[in-house]
């Protein structure tokens, strides 16, 4: 059973779209990452939102943690080819330190 | 800082054959996981370590074996080696900073098990 779900599974868009990944749980976490992993490498880590309702922007990319801190969303705003790239949801729990949870990873396209 | 680093890079194994994965960190972190990553199934989480000589079991711990004699170092053991088991592995470490918890991953191992 997978604690995160991650959706959509594959997103396929053109430059200058706009898109959204999300990401939920029926589990409390306190604080929940978004990575990003290219090809052959391993996931590298995009933001950390620790604050239910609070919302980080990393230049295009504008992240939510929900106010019940069990759900997260990405969204991106006029998609650009290097954007392509798995994008991984993890939270982390208090109890068990040490060890994420992630879900299984939206696969994004963007196509010139 | 070289972060993460692990070795080999890629191997191919015979089933029933043994081999370790070498994992190591230099960032003096306390936490350290392996994950198995499968197309479609997200990163698995193997065994993790919130400590030298303290290890737990993940999701998919059968059919390996993890010790921590060091925070640096935290290898990963195929005790027989299974068809089943070619993946991808990446290593990671981590901290807990005050503001949720980063984990740094390595460039992996890819494993073909024939």
């Amino acid at each position: 059973t997978q604690l995160l779900e991650q959706s959509p599974q594959f997103l396929s868009i053109q430059e200058g779209e706009n898109l959204t990944v999300y990401c939920n749980s029926s589990s409390v976490f306190s604080s929940l990452q978004w990575y990003r992993q290219e090809p052959g490498e391993g996931p590298v880590l995009l933001v950390t939102v620790v604050t239910g309702g609070e919302v980080k922007k990393l230049k295009r990319l504008t992240f939510q943690f929900g106010d019940a801190r069990k759900d997260s969303s990405l969204h991106i705003t006029a998609a650009q080819p290097g954007d392509t790239g798995l994008y991984l949801c993890a939270g982390a729990k208090g109890s068990t330190l040490g060890r994420l949870y992630f879900g299984r990873g939206t696969q994004l396209t963007v196509w010139p | 800082n070289a972060g993460v680093t692990q070795t080999p890079k890629f191997q191919v194994l015979k089933t029933g054959q043994s081999m370790t994965l070498q994992c190591a960190q230099d960032m003096n972190h306390e936490y350290m996981s392996w994950y198995r990553q499968d197309p479609g199934m997200g990163l698995r989480l193997i065994h993790y370590s919130v400590g030298a000589g303290i290890t737990d079991q993940g999701e998919v711990p059968n059919g390996y074996n993890v010790s921590r004699s060091t925070t640096e170092d935290f290898p990963l053991r195929l005790l027989s080696a299974a068809p089943s088991q070619t993946s991808v592995y990446f290593c990671a470490s981590s901290y807990e900073g005050g503001r949720g918890e980063t984990q740094y991953f390595g460039p992996g191992t890819r494993l073909l098990v024939l």
